[in-house]
């Protein structure tokens, strides 16, 4: 079965410092995985998304996330956040043969000033 | 523009009281599905469905229905609802297929009394 693991429920950051969002996963095969951030009020959003390659992906909003097979994680950077980046975000994996996608608990970040 | 639209996005009901939360999507995409957002439990699936006529259990089904009469909609029914039914519902869809990206609604935060 297909599951993941965010150890973090929340993390506080000081603007223009880095962010790392913890993600390991479960999973039979070769794994797909996403990023999803929830703003306040809003629906997900779609960060970025690994299927195979590069094992270091590039999405939105200068995110990026490393995939290492070894340690089973997806980890999620960002070199300098601002203060629109609080927010909760999801990692993903999947879709399965019936095209689920299993999500983690999930983080909340929170930006001082 | 390409959305999945939720109604309502905001609601408080008694328990027993059948409601209906509507769903959307102009994306022309086979597979949706209802997702329910709990704190410290992440994004689990209620339903999906592959197709028009077609749906299945998600992870957590029991006191939802679902129907899946045209491509574009997929509401969510609760035919007698209960307290253990509040929290924040989202709708998505996807093109069917592996690491396909899901889009999400708003989400409709339901409190049930």
């Amino acid at each position: 079965a297909q599951s993941v693991t965010q150890p973090d429920i929340h993390i506080t950051v000081s603007e223009g410092a880095s962010l790392e969002l913890r993600c390991n996963y479960s999973y039979g095969a070769t794994p797909y995985l996403f990023w999803y951030v929830q703003s306040p009020g809003q629906g997900l959003q779609l960060l970025l998304k690994y299927f195979s390659g590069d094992t270091l992906v590039q999405g939105i909003k200068g995110f990026e996330a490393e995939f290492k097979r070894s340690q089973s994680s997806f980890n999620l950077r960002k070199p300098s956040v601002h203060w629109s980046d609080a927010a909760e975000y999801f990692c993903a994996v999947g879709p399965s043969n019936d095209y689920k996608l299993s999500f983690g608990a999930g983080t909340t970040v929170t930006v001082r000033a | 523009e390409a959305q999945v639209t939720q109604n309502p996005r905001y609601l408080i009901t008694v328990t027993g009281k059948k409601l209906t939360v509507t769903c959307s999507q102009n994306m022309n995409h086979e597979y949706m599905s209802w997702y329910r957002q709990d704190p410290g439990l992440g994004l689990r699936q209620i339903y999906y469905s592959m197709n028009v006529e077609v749906t299945d259990k998600g992870d957590v089904p029991e006191g939802y229905k679902v129907s899946r009469k045209e491509k574009r909609n997929f509401p969510l029914i609760l035919e007698s609802p209960s307290p253990n039914q509040t929290s924040l519902y989202f709708c998505a869809s996807s093109v069917p297929g592996q690491g396909t990206e899901a889009f999400f609604g708003q989400g409709t935060r339901l409190t049930v009394v």
